[in-house]
């Protein structure tokens, strides 16, 4: 099946450090990457859509220039959580849908394994 | 935007029952709507899904119901399993469109004890 790789899995870092995350799609081309933050015992709020070669659309709450993403080839996403402060801390997942360009598979999701982000 | 309600938050049930978590949706335009399972620092794992233009999909133990009518979906968990003691998240989407987002449930604890 299709694999979305999120990179790195778990990371540490002191307040005010930034922190990149990578997500990659495997096996398929995508337009559109997703990035969802998770906090402990709850849901996955989503919180920008990345898309190939133009800017992210952020929800509203979520600070641009705080989550940077970068969604720069067709299977690459990054998010940089700038200035990183202890209530950054969360589970960040990524996910992507196949645009079908190669696979014929258009519209299906798959999710990356997601980041653990610890701020100390 | 989407707005996903999910109920119940938590779930207890012995072993071989049945479970069935409930959620509604809000916006018409949905028309695709997956369940997942996710266990604790994992990502979540697609179980099932269902499109609008179908009222009903099975698999096994577990089947989904859609009532598009009313904007509410269900699923339904039989014979269950200690294995299955995990937290559900329901979602819905407008799948036609590569850039909707998927917009979740606040989640079901589910708990079977043997």
């Amino acid at each position: 099946g299709a694999v979305v790789s999120q990179h790195p899995s778990r990371v540490i870092c002191k307040s005010g450090t930034s922190v990149k995350i990578e997500c990659r799609s495997l096996d398929f081309q995508a337009t559109t990457m997703f990035w969802y933050r998770q906090f402990p015992k709850q849901s996955l709020m989503l919180m920008a859509t990345s898309n190939e070669g133009s800017k992210a659309t952020y929800e509203q709450g979520v600070e641009k220039d705080k989550f940077l993403i970068n969604h720069a080839s067709l299977t690459l996403s990054t998010l940089t959580v700038t200035s990183a402060h202890p209530e950054d801390s969360s589970f960040y997942i990524c996910s992507a849908r196949d645009s079908g360009l190669s696979s014929g598979r258009a519209g299906e999701l798959f999710f990356g394994e997601g980041s653990r982000l610890t701020v100390l | 935007g989407e707005n996903v309600e999910q109920h119940p938050s938590t779930l207890s049930v012995q072993e071989g029952d049945s479970a069935v978590i409930k959620c509604t949706y809000s916006d018409s335009a949905s028309n695709y709507f997956p369940w997942y399972k996710q266990e604790l620092g994992k990502r979540p794992q697609l179980i099932i899904d269902i499109r609008s233009n179908v009222g009903e999909k099975k698999d096994q133990r577990i089947a989904v119901t859609l009532n598009k009518t009313a904007k509410h979906f269900s699923l339904h968990i039989t014979e269950t399993q200690p294995e299955d003691s995990a937290v559900y998240f329901c979602a819905a989407t407008w799948a036609d469109q590569a850039g909707t987002a998927l917009i979740f449930g606040k989640g079901t604890t589910l708990s079977v004890s043997s």
